[in-house]
């Protein structure tokens, strides 16, 4: 089973400053099967990225994501209000699919 | 539009059993694999279970085979899930969700509440 760690666990920033949030496997995801997803409270996750840089439909390009192997982030240049929610990061490349636990994004 | 709604959820004692459905719509149901992913209060997220397009292959996590079964009725666009010898563990809310072209979880239902108390 891949384990996936999240760091850090709480970050809080203002609206405006750039949010980089990191998922790191303990084996390496191949094809990149790496996907990110933001909760917000009382809701469902909904996809962000896929394939660890591939934005899904209808997300602003402020969001970004970067890596391979075994390391992944999640970049957000430029905080919205509606950006501060939890993020997972998923690796769907190898059952069982697992989720980091998650980084808890909140205003400063 | 694709959308997936949960029921069956509610409140039942330790050993009880429930059938929680997802009824899909606003796509080919029939052609994607489908999962069940459930969050306990205050918790992330977790993998439960997972069926193929046709219904012939599933999986489940370590803590819930043997209790739980994954199905698909592709007639009707509906999953299920059948949560049978329920522990106070197993109080979460459950998620299922569709696996787009490129096997990542592209949509989501609303979930549907479990709460297994005496």
């Amino acid at each position: 089973e891949i384990e996936l760690t999240q760091s850090p666990g709480t970050l809080s920033l203002s609206p405006g400053e750039r949010a980089t949030l990191s998922c790191r496997a303990s084996q390496s995801v191949s094809s990149n099967y790496l996907a990110w997803y933001q909760q917000k409270p009382g809701q469902a996750p909904s996809l962000l990225i896929y394939g660890a840089s591939s934005r899904a439909t209808g997300i602003p390009d402020r969001f970004s994501g970067s890596g391979s192997g075994t390391d992944f982030t999640l970049t957000i240049s430029r905080l919205e209000p509606e950006d501060f929610a939890v993020y997972y990061c998923q690796q769907y490349v190898s059952s069982p699919r697992t989720f980091g636990q998650g980084t808890k994004l909140e205003i400063k | 539009e694709v959308q997936l709604v949960e029921s069956g959820g509610g409140l039942v004692q330790p050993g009880g059993s429930l059938r929680l459905s997802c009824a899909a719509s606003g796509f080919t149901f029939s052609t994607h694999w489908m999962y069940w992913v459930r969050q306990a209060p205050g918790k992330g997220l977790v993998w439960i279970s997972r069926i193929t397009d046709d219904g012939r292959s599933t999986t489940y996590a370590d803590s819930v085979k043997g209790r739980f079964t994954i199905s698909r009725d592709n007639a009707k666009n509906t999953l299920y899930l059948q949560m049978n010898s329920l522990r106070a563990e197993d109080t979460a809310v459950y998620y299922c969700a569709r696996a787009s072209p490129t096997w990542e979880n592209d949509h989501w239902g609303q979930g549907t509440l479990v709460t297994v108390s005496s």
